[in-house]
């Protein structure tokens, strides 16, 4: 069964830092792309970025929001996907979701984890 | 950016309604499209993509059509349990933009 379980979340100061986690399980973490996505309280779903697979060359995509200030990471070999958040803003408060990517479906989230809260205050 | 325009923003059906949500794309992005449905305190779940791939697993009451610009999500006889809200995502381009959501309610 394929599992994905955020951790690392809580509540930090403006300015701050925090880096949260992604555990996989259940599917070879290592074939996939893997995202992040975001969700302020009351509000839609903001897709924060990507991370490619070893073959190309773990590469990332950003939303401008977090550009410079968020990276994206990942450990095949612990099957985890990390999001080091620096330089936090009230404004990047939300609940923060890893997703798989499922290439051969168009590149669509496949699945999710249940997300873990960070709040900047 | 592509935007993603969703309507409507909400909606207030009967169990057994035809129910259709619509995302406008502000340029073509062929059917890189995914519909997904969000209960309150719980992750999305994906129903379609490609535009019109239904998930495995998914009730066949789910539908999803278009290409290009215009994409529709059409539940044809709405359940107690699809009372939720639904989010398009293109993934033609990068940044990946959502819809604004639509959240369906009981009338």
């Amino acid at each position: 069964e394929v599992q994905l379980v955020e951790s690392g979340g809580g509540l930090v100061q403006p300015g701050g830092s925090l880096r949260l986690s992604c555990a996989a399980s259940g599917f070879t973490f290592s074939d996939h792309y893997m995202d992040w996505v975001r969700q302020a309280p009351g509000k839609g779903l903001e897709w924060v970025g990507r991370t490619r697979k070893k073959v190309n060359s773990y590469t990332t995509e950003y939303a401008a929001s977090v550009k410079g200030r968020f990276t994206i990471s990942r450990d095949d070999s612990k099957n985890s996907l990390y999001l080091q958040m620096n330089s936090l803003k009230t404004e990047d408060t939300a609940v923060y979701y890893c997703a798989r990517v499922a290439e051969s479906e168009s590149y669509s989230f496949d699945y999710w984890g249940q997300g873990t809260l960070v709040t900047v205050s | 950016d592509i935007q993603m325009t969703q309507s409507p923003t909400s909606l207030s059906a009967s169990v057994g309604d035809r129910v259709t949500i619509t995302c406008r794309a502000s340029q073509g992005i062929r059917n890189d499209l995914g519909w997904y449905q969000q209960k309150p305190g719980k992750a999305p779940k994906r129903l379609i993509y490609a535009a019109s791939s239904l998930q495995s697993g998914v009730p066949s009451r789910f539908s999803g059509s278009g290409s290009g610009t215009e994409f529709t999500l059409t539940i044809s006889s709405l359940q107690p349990e699809d009372f939720a809200t639904y989010y398009c995502l293109q993934h033609n381009s990068y940044p990946l933009t959502f819809g604004g959501g639509t959240k369906v309610e009981i009338k």
